[in-house]
């Protein structure tokens, strides 16, 4: 069974950072397709990140050089740092492994397949 | 491509028919997957690539269209469906979410 678990969010000023961590069980991080999902209180959903199991990596336009996503294979865990953050990036943060990947690719994908519980990550002065 | 839900709210009654709309700005296919979210919870994936049941999701329900227009249905609302429903693409990237429709109990 895939169980994932996000800890790292918390309170932080404008302009601070923040790193978030997904530990990951049921599944090898080095070699799955994850992502980050982050949902601002009250609203929708939106992708913010994903990582291909060659080390491929997407960013959404709002955080494209800011946030990075990475991943320790040794620790089996997926993170997401974050700078220059703003209150914008109020959000829950929600890591995922993609459906529909596969052979160095998302050819069927991605979907979002598996979900951690979400952590809150607050940016307020 | 963005994605549009409607309704965004929607009252029913258990053992009711529903049906969510999404519509793409743009044909994406059948590239598309539904979830389901509960308050203070995860999103749950229900479908993917517009028709395909996500595997312990119960029958009732549905995924159908390809293209621009989709719906997802659920044959008879039960008391555990009382929730927000999202559509998401991956026709490309960015990947997109719908803006949701909430279900509650009429």
């Amino acid at each position: 069974e895939v169980q994932l678990v996000e800890t790292g969010g918390g309170l932080i000023h404008p302009g601070g950072s923040l790193r978030l961590s997904c530990a990951a069980s049921g599944l090898i991080v080095s070699s799955s397709y994850m992502g980050w999902v982050r949902q601002a209180p009250g609203k929708g959903l939106e992708s913010v990140s994903l990582i291909y199991s060659t080390g491929s990596t997407i960013y959404a336009d709002s955080v494209k050089g800011r946030f990075t996503i990475s991943r320790d294979d040794s620790k089996n865990t997926l993170y997401l740092e974050m700078n220059s953050l703003s209150v914008d990036d109020t959000a829950v943060y929600y890591c995922a492994n993609l459906g529909g990947c596969g052979g160095g690719g998302c050819s069927s994908g991605p979907y979002f397949d598996h979900w951690g519980q979400g952590t809150l990550a607050t940016v307020s002065s | 491509i963005q994605m549009t839900q409607s309704p965004s709210t929607l009252s029913a009654s258990v053992g009711d028919r529903v049906t969510i709309t999404c519509r793409a700005s743009q044909s994406i296919s059948s590239w598309l997957a539904w979830y389901q979210q509960k308050p203070g919870k995860a999103p749950n994936l229900l479908i993917y690539k517009a028709s395909s049941l996500q595997s312990g999701v119960p029958s009732r329900f549905s995924g159908s269209g390809s293209g621009t227009e989709f719906t997802l249905t659920i044959s008879s609302l039960q008391p555990d469906d009382f929730a927000t429903y999202f559509c998401q693409h991956y026709h490309s990237y960015p990947l997109t979410f719908g803006g949701g429709t909430k279900v509650e109990i009429k």
